[in-house]
């Protein structure tokens, strides 16, 4: 059974930092794309970030390039997102989903990010 | 980047009616790699469809989607009281874009 596990989520302040986590299970981790979509309180779906299988290279939606990056450690079927100079408009349910430029067939249950001061 | 325009925002059924969804595209999406979602308020998104038409794993056959390029539909046949939820499609042909969303809601 795949399980997607996200932490990291917090209340931290504007222009703050943050690490989200991703531990996956129930697939060959290395082999998957792996992504972040997140979403507003009351809001939309936004996808974030993916990265490929392997080593994996990186894409970010606009609104978080340069400021946040995704990354893989495959020997720990784990998935981050480092998240840089935090705005209000970035508090979100943060989703951690199996699959790159795809669709998402799994999806983690969320880790709440708050920017506020 | 591909903006997804969908319509209605919201959608007022009663059960066992007909829903139609509409997702516009600003830009043709490649090879239909068009994914449509269904997410229930506290919930983690569900997909339903991807590749425009093709129905993910235990999806119940009442589900459909169809169209091409920069026009796609979502169809639920008979509303189960289960469905009545927020839909968001999705796009993957290039990077990744979701719509605003469409609310199922009972009437």
């Amino acid at each position: 059974e795949v399980q997607l596990v996200e932490s990291g989520g917090d209340l931290v302040e504007p222009g703050g930092s943050l690490r989200l986590s991703c531990e996956a299970s129930g697939f060959i981790f290395i082999n998957s794309g792996m992504s972040w979509v997140r979403q507003a309180p009351g809001k939309g779906l936004e996808w974030v970030s993916s990265i490929g299988d392997g080593r994996g290279e990186t894409y970010h939606a606009d609104s978080v390039t340069a400021r946040f990056a995704i990354s893989r450690d495959n020997s720990k079927s784990t998935l981050y997102l480092q998240m840089n100079s935090l705005r209000a408009e970035d508090t979100a349910v943060y989703y951690c989903t199996k699959g790159g430029l795809t669709d998402f067939q799994y999806w983690g249950h969320g880790t709440l990010v708050i920017v506020s001061s | 980047d591909i903006v997804l325009t969908q319509s209605p925002g919201t959608l007022s059924l009663s059960p066992g009616e007909r829903a139609t969804l509409s997702c516009r595209a600003s830009q043709s999406v490649s090879s239909n790699y068009l994914a449509w979602y269904q997410q229930k308020p506290g919930q983690a998104p569900r997909l339903l469809i991807y590749g425009a038409s093709s129905r993910a794993t235990g999806i119940p056959d009442r589900f459909s989607g169809s169209g091409s390029e920069t026009d796609f539909t979502l169809t639920i046949s008979r509303l189960e009281p289960e469905d009545f939820a927020v839909y968001y499609c999705q796009q993957y042909g290039r990077l990744v874009t979701f719509g605003g969303g469409t609310k199922v809601e009972i009437k």
